[in-house]
């Protein structure tokens, strides 16, 4: 397995901009996690799935931020319109099951809001 | 819901002494207790878990102890070297099946030469 896919690795955009981060995690693993990580505020779990079904987005920052997953092998993360504090690595991640088995994280998109 | 803290934040060590961090929480239902490594520029990847039903578990220089009734369970780093300077985060799973998971905040060690 090539483990947990996310893409771009890198996104360099204008504030205003829509952005839409992607991910692809391990097959059969039945949630899935979206963290975003600043050295300011450390690793912040933004959304998860369960069966394709979210469970809790209370961590979204707010209503520019929005996850979909319309299958049990993919993910988006959505940021619109953009802005220079939402400049950070946001991790995907999964696993079998929520709280009780390792988390398989992707490498991470490095995004930059100029 | 579930309050993680972690410490110490940072930890120098000199090479080959021992590190200890510790993580606490505050729900006690919680049976699945992972430590996970994040070196520079890298993704967090598990090191080491211990589940409830044991107090403490080792692979080669890493153990992991846990105590439920005082709610910490600790990572344990022995003979430390070069490689093993990283992030390290504690995960406690939350009480509830469906409330979210909370990350401590990470302890950043150094080992030194």
């Amino acid at each position: 397995d090539a483990g947990v896919i996310q893409s771009p690795r890198h996104e360099v955009t204008e504030m205003g901009q829509e952005v839409t981060l992607r991910c692809k995690p391990i097959s059969g693993h039945n949630s899935l996690f979206w963290y975003r990580q600043t050295m300011m505020r450390g690793l912040e779990l933004l959304i998860y799935f369960n069966n394709n079904v979210p469970i809790d987005d209370s961590g979204m920052p707010e209503d520019r931020f929005s996850a979909k997953m319309p299958n049990a092998s993919f993910s988006t993360l959505k940021i619109q319109p953009s802005e220079p504090r939402d400049s950070a690595v946001y991790f995907c991640a999964s696993s079998f099951g929520q709280g009780l088995y390792e988390q398989y994280f992707g490498p991470g998109t490095r995004l930059t809001v100029t | 819901g579930e309050n993680v803290e972690q410490h110490p934040s940072t930890l120098s060590v000199q090479e080959g002494d021992s590190a200890v961090i510790k993580c606490t929480y505050s729900d006690s239902a919680s049976n699945y207790f992972p430590w996970y490594k994040q070196e520079l520029g890298k993704r967090p990847q598990l090191i080491i878990d211990i589940r409830s039903n044991v107090g403490e578990k080792k692979d080669q220089r890493i153990a992991v102890t846990l105590n439920k009734t005082a709610k910490h369970f600790s990572l344990h780093i022995t003979e430390t070297q070069p490689e093993d300077s990283a992030v390290y985060f504690c995960a406690p799973p939350p009480m509830n099946r469906d409330d979210k998971i909370i990350f401590g905040k990470g302890t950043r060690l150094h080992i030194l030469p």
